[in-house]
């Protein structure tokens, strides 16, 4: 079958750094996407990795690697307004998008 | 600005009355999806349509029907709701197999 896990839950303090790790088993791989999600909002596109290494953006970066089926998204200088679900999710070989259940993170001051 | 519109933003409906939430984008995306989405779980897809390919997951229950009309608009037709459909339903658009961009939700709830 096909999975992903990621936590479920995380806490940081405001202004610090975290990781949100991210396994995913799939049939096939066509890229890996982190979403955000605000409670009782839409998922809000974050970014895409389809080859590994890093790509950055801002305060958010997502890291790849396809050997060992793992992503991570790093948050820098966190704010408040970070306080969401981050969700992973995975394109398999038939273009399906595979959801993880998603990362509740609490930003604390 | 380009966007994915849902209405309603909430929908209440009694057990087993038909409900329609409607989705319009103006990406002038070819592909159009309907998630349903519980508290604290992945969004769960329903179907999508490719153009006017309609393709149902194999799970997706036969009280939920979709329709497009045309490229801008897609419909969710819940038949006769459950308590159990009471869910957040997302829209979402992409261009081909690309990122796919999601609306605001309709949050329905089942009295």
């Amino acid at each position: 079958g096909q999975n992903i896990d990621q936590p479920t839950e995380m806490t940081a303090t405001e202004g610090a750094i975290v990781q949100i790790n991210c396994t995913y088993q799939t049939s096939g791989f066509n890229g890996l996407f982190w979403y955000q999600q605000h409670a009782g909002e839409a998922p809000t596109f974050l970014s895409y990795n389809v080859l590994d290494g890093l790509e950055e953006k801002g305060r958010f970066s997502s890291f790849l690697s396809r050997s060992k089926g793992y992503s991570y998204l790093l948050l820098k200088e966190l704010q408040e307004k970070d306080s969401a679900s981050y969700l992973c999710a995975v394109k398999d070989s038939n273009y399906q998008l595979i959801w993880g259940a998603g990362t509740k993170l609490i930003i604390k001051p | 600005d380009a966007m994915v519109i849902q209405n309603p933003r909430y929908q209440v409906t009694q057990f087993g009355k038909p409900v329609t939430l409607s989705c319009s984008q103006t990406l002038n995306h070819n592909v159009m999806y309907w998630y349903q989405q519980k508290s604290s779980q992945a969004p769960k897809l329903l179907f999508h349509y490719y153009d006017k390919d309609f393709n149902n997951e194999a799970d997706t229950p036969d009280n939920f029907q979709s329709r497009r009309p045309n490229t801008s608009f897609c419909f969710l037709d819940i038949r006769s709701p459950g308590l159990g459909d009471a869910a957040m339903y997302l829209c979402a658009t992409s261009n081909g197999a690309d990122t796919q961009y999601f609306g605001p939700g309709t949050r329905l709830t089942v009295l």
